[in-house]
């Protein structure tokens, strides 16, 4: 088992550009999250899925924010007309029935 | 949101000494759990704590929680180097919420 992870570890977009993050979890865990983490900061809650179904999406998330887990495996994180005030470390994080979560080693988003 | 608050902010100690944090919340849990992170990478998972269950030990860590002040507390005994990082609490009401966290620094 390779543990979760995200792709692109790194990304610097030009403000109103789409963007796209991927996340592969650890392959029997039911549930997958995502976070968003500023410096100083601890990790906020974005969304998460239990198999393909997204049980929840915090309240303080724009429209411009989607996600999916198709088929209940990887998940994708897209932001839409990106502004510089998201840029963060995106991190995605996997657990088997709401346990312990592991993390991958997040993307981080730069946003000119 | 964030449920969790950890206190101190920020905490520096003599290596070889105890280091103490601690997490407060709001709302009724069915864990918590602490979570650690070194600078720049994801987070470590350290300990879950039921709620029926009021103290916890994994090596030299020890967890503590008073659900009635809604209220946990993590030892770290015998401080190394390597502890340095910053600690998270996370409560579990279904999602996970984590707290601001607890930046711990170990000189040396």
């Amino acid at each position: 088992d390779t543990g979760v992870s995200q792709n692109p570890r790194h990304k610097i977009t030009k403000r109103g550009q789409n963007v796209t993050f991927r996340c592969d979890p650890i392959s029997e865990h039911n549930r997958l999250y995502w976070y968003r983490q500023t410096l100083g900061q601890g990790p906020e809650f974005l969304t998460y899925f239990q198999n393909e179904a997204q049980l929840e999406k915090s309240r303080l998330l724009s429209d411009r924010f989607s996600a999916e887990r198709p088929k209940g495996s990887f998940s994708t994180l897209e932001i839409q007309r990106t502004e510089q005030g998201d840029s963060a470390m995106y991190l995605c994080a996997s657990s088997l029935d709401g346990r312990e979560l592991f993390f991958g080693e997040g993307s981080r988003l730069t946003v000119l | 949101s964030q449920q969790g608050e950890e206190d101190p902010q920020a905490l520096s100690i003599q290596e070889g000494e105890n280091a103490t944090m601690n997490c407060s919340y709001k709302t009724s849990i069915n864990n918590l759990q602490w979570y650690r992170q070194n600078s720049g990478r994801g987070l470590v998972h350290l300990i879950l704590i039921r709620s029926n269950e009021r103290e916890k030990h994994s090596g030299r860590l020890r967890v503590t929680l008073d659900t009635s002040k809604k209220s946990s507390s993590l030892l770290i005994t015998a401080s190394r180097a390597a502890d340095t990082a910053s600690y998270f609490c996370a409560t579990d009401d279904d999602k996970i919420i984590f707290g601001k966290g607890t930046r711990l620094h170990i000189l040396p």
